[in-house]
């Protein structure tokens, strides 16, 4: 059973490209998770989705980030005008159901942009 | 609202010896706790977690943790340090209704020193 594959692991982007994340989960899961690791600092929340739907995206910045789950394929987390604050490591996770908060996730081992 | 708190980003100690990583948190819900290991440009592995139940939780690695209500805390212990346990580790509390959905500390950097 694979686990949680996120690509491209390393990107590279100038300012003002376009930089697009792929996650796809672990088989069976239907949830799905993005944070944020900034260097040095812990992981922060971005947004949480199911197929087809954006259930919590509070922690994603108002402006140039979008994240989408279709029904096939895999999670896209897109980064619109990259700067330099973006460069980071982002993190994927997912998990199989909602209903019980205690259940695992699991994650990816991360996309990590660098923004020159 | 919920936060963490860990105290100290960077722990040092001696193969062998006792391995203290200190967690405090606040939550306004019931807590469901996790402890995270990272290794150099790997993501992130489950330790352990409390949900409900015995509060002395026991995890991979020969790691565990004990809830503390009264003291909002939930340090992570290990009887004897080895080598390959040097790493970051990172303290959650659940944020959400989500089952992923975490706030998570800003991490503790443990040195085993030979």
């Amino acid at each position: 059973n694979a686990g949680v594959m996120q690509n491209p692991r390393h990107l590279v982007r100038r300012r003002g490209q376009e930089a697009r994340l792929r996650c796809s989960p672990m088989k069976g899961h239907s949830h799905v998770y993005w944070y944020r690791q900034l260097p040095e600092e812990g992981l922060k929340f971005m947004v949480y989705l199911q197929k087809e739907n954006i259930i919590d995206e509070s922690g994603m910045p108002k402006e140039r980030f979008s994240a989408e789950f279709p029904k096939e394929g895999p999670s896209i987390l897109r980064i619109q005008q990259v700067v330099r604050g973006d460069s980071a490591a982002y993190f994927c996770a997912s998990s199989q159901q909602q209903g019980f908060s205690g259940n695992t996730i699991y994650f990816g081992e991360g996309s990590w942009l660098t923004v020159v | 609202a919920q936060s963490v708190t860990q105290l100290g980003s960077h722990v040092s100690v001696s193969e062998g010896a006792l391995v203290l990583l200190r967690c405090n948190y606040s939550s306004s819900v019931p807590p469901y706790l996790f402890w995270y290991v990272q290794y150099p440009n790997q993501g992130l592995q489950l330790l352990l977690k409390y949900t409900t139940g015995a509060t002395l939780v026991k995890g991979i690695n020969g790691f565990e943790a004990e809830f503390k209500k009264s003291e909002t805390s939930f340090h992570l212990t290990k009887p004897s340090a080895h080598m390959s346990d040097a790493a970051e580790y990172f303290c959650a509390v659940r944020a959400g209704l989500g089952a992923g959905k975490s706030t998570f500390g800003d991490g503790t950097t443990l040195t085993v020193k030979p």
